[in-house]
């Protein structure tokens, strides 16, 4: 298995408080992504990462801000939470001569 | 832009039914890759197949084969012989070389197999 890791798993907060999610993965692989799941609309891109400090916005990018200081770890910070990002958050990390992507586990938000 | 269509949101068969599920992309890049993934109860998503934009050959792995035509920009995925084992949900995704391998997924089609 891919070593990616997502932190917290499970989480439940208020509307209007900052949370962050956490991915580390052991593969040393350029390229990060971060994903939402939501019923009927499949696998949303937020942000992803070609390198470290290099950024860039996926499909549904408002209200989410990304960080990326060094190779293992690529941060999804909500600033202030709505219901709206109410989801599953998946993590990938991709094999830069395939472009298979490799998931974490998710990290179920629950924003009240 | 970039996009990825699957019509086909739930699909129910019987046991041993053939099943093709439909994908088809959008693209102006000349270098990418296409991909499925299956999402089983379970939740984890389990990479398939990839093909890149200049290998149109159709794959057969045991019971799941997959056609690309670019003609049509579609990459379609038939399972054979359908079991409950395959119920799950699948996605499509389209990958870009440009851009830093961004990669978006279809909205997925839930396959349902009965016994």
């Amino acid at each position: 298995d891919a070593g990616i890791t997502q932190s917290p798993r499970h989480k439940v907060t208020e509307t209007g408080t900052p949370v962050t999610l956490r991915c580390h993965q052991t593969e040393n692989h350029r390229y990060m992504y971060w994903y939402r799941q939501d019923p009927g609309h499949g696998l949303r891109l937020i942000h992803y990462s070609y390198g470290v400090k290099d950024t860039d916005k996926g499909e549904v990018s408002d209200g989410y801000s990304v960080s990326r200081s060094k190779t293992e770890d690529f941060l999804l910070t909500l600033e202030s939470a709505t219901s709206s990002q109410t989801s599953v958050y998946f993590c990938a990390i991709s094999d830069v001569n395939t472009g298979e992507l490799f998931f974490g586990e998710g990290s179920r938000l629950t924003v009240l | 832009a970039q996009k990825v269509t699957q019509a086909q949101t739930e699909i129910s068969v019987v046991e041993k039914e053939d099943v093709t599920l439909d994908c088809v992309y959008e693209t102006r890049d000349t270098t990418y890759y296409l991909f499925w993934y299956k999402q089983p109860p379970s939740g984890e998503l389990v990479f398939l197949i990839r093909r890149n934009s200049f290998d149109e050959q159709n794959e057969i792995s045991g019971r799941y084969s997959w056609n690309f035509q670019k003609s049509t920009s579609s990459f379609n995925f038939t399972i054979t012989a359908s079991q409950v084992v395959d119920s799950a949900v699948y996605f499509c995704a389209l990958s870009e070389r440009t851009g830093g391998f961004k990669t978006i997924f279809g909205a997925g089609t839930r396959l349902f197999v009965k016994a």
